[in-house]
């Protein structure tokens, strides 16, 4: 089974700290995601890379950067945090073999910026 | 741009009962299709997914969905609904290359009464 797992499930920041949030695949994925996911939003992509040290910006990339040294490794970094980027937070993989690959989500961060 | 609206935030189906959720989108071309569930406290779960060939889709735990053009809709459907299906349903369209970067709808949340 495809495993996504996400270093916490909860975390709670002080306005303008530097955050990292870590997200580990173990299935040898070429693309990795982050979603920011608010109630009545649904779903938004934050960032995407599609291979080592490649990313693409996603629909919503303000306020955060991202870090990929790693196959297996996606880091999301916000830079300094802020109470709107209170959320939870979803990584996701898959592989590259065709279109529209399965995206596997990992069980999520609930961060709260205080 | 691309869209995702489904229409119901939450829908009440009695255990037993059959269910239909909505879906309408909005894409130029023809649409990379996904339908997502969410279970409390769980990272999301692809049910199925339609890019072309049968508009009749089978998913994993007896779910479907149907596309049709005309009425730029993908519903998913269950003939008997059971307790455990109670969830957050998440409708998306992928777009860009690979159709990896997905656009998702603000999800349905169903709630099974016994």
């Amino acid at each position: 089974d495809v495993k996504v797992t996400q270093s916490s499930r909860y975390l709670v920041k002080r306005t303008g700290e530097k955050v990292f949030l870590e997200c580990v695949q173990d299935m040898d994925h070429e693309n990795m995601f982050w979603y920011r996911q608010d109630p009545g939003l649904g779903l938004r992509l934050i960032y995407f890379s599609y291979d080592v040290k490649m990313k693409e910006k996603g629909d919503i990339p303000e306020g955060y950067s991202v870090s990929r040294e790693k196959k297996e490794r996606f880091s999301l970094i916000l830079e300094s945090a802020s109470t709107n980027q209170t959320s939870m937070y979803l990584c996701a993989s898959s592989s590259r073999t065709g279109n529209a690959d399965t995206q596997y989500f990992g069980p999520g961060t609930r961060l709260t910026v205080l | 741009a691309q869209s995702v609206t489904q229409p119901d935030i939450h829908i009440t189906v009695s255990e037993g009962a059959s269910l239909e959720l909505r879906c309408n989108y909005s894409y130029g071309a023809t649409p990379y299709l996904f339908w997502y569930v969410q279970s409390p406290g769980q990272g999301l779960q692809l049910l199925l997914k339609y890019f072309s060939g049968d508009t009749l889709v089978q998913g994993i735990k007896g779910f479907e969905a149907e596309f049709k053009r005309s009425q730029s809709s993908f519903n998913l459907r269950k003939p008997s609904v059971h307790w455990s299906d109670a969830a957050e349903y998440f409708c998306a369209v992928g777009r860009g290359t690979g159709f990896q970067k997905l656009v998702f709808g603000t999800g349905t949340r169903l709630l099974v009464s016994p």
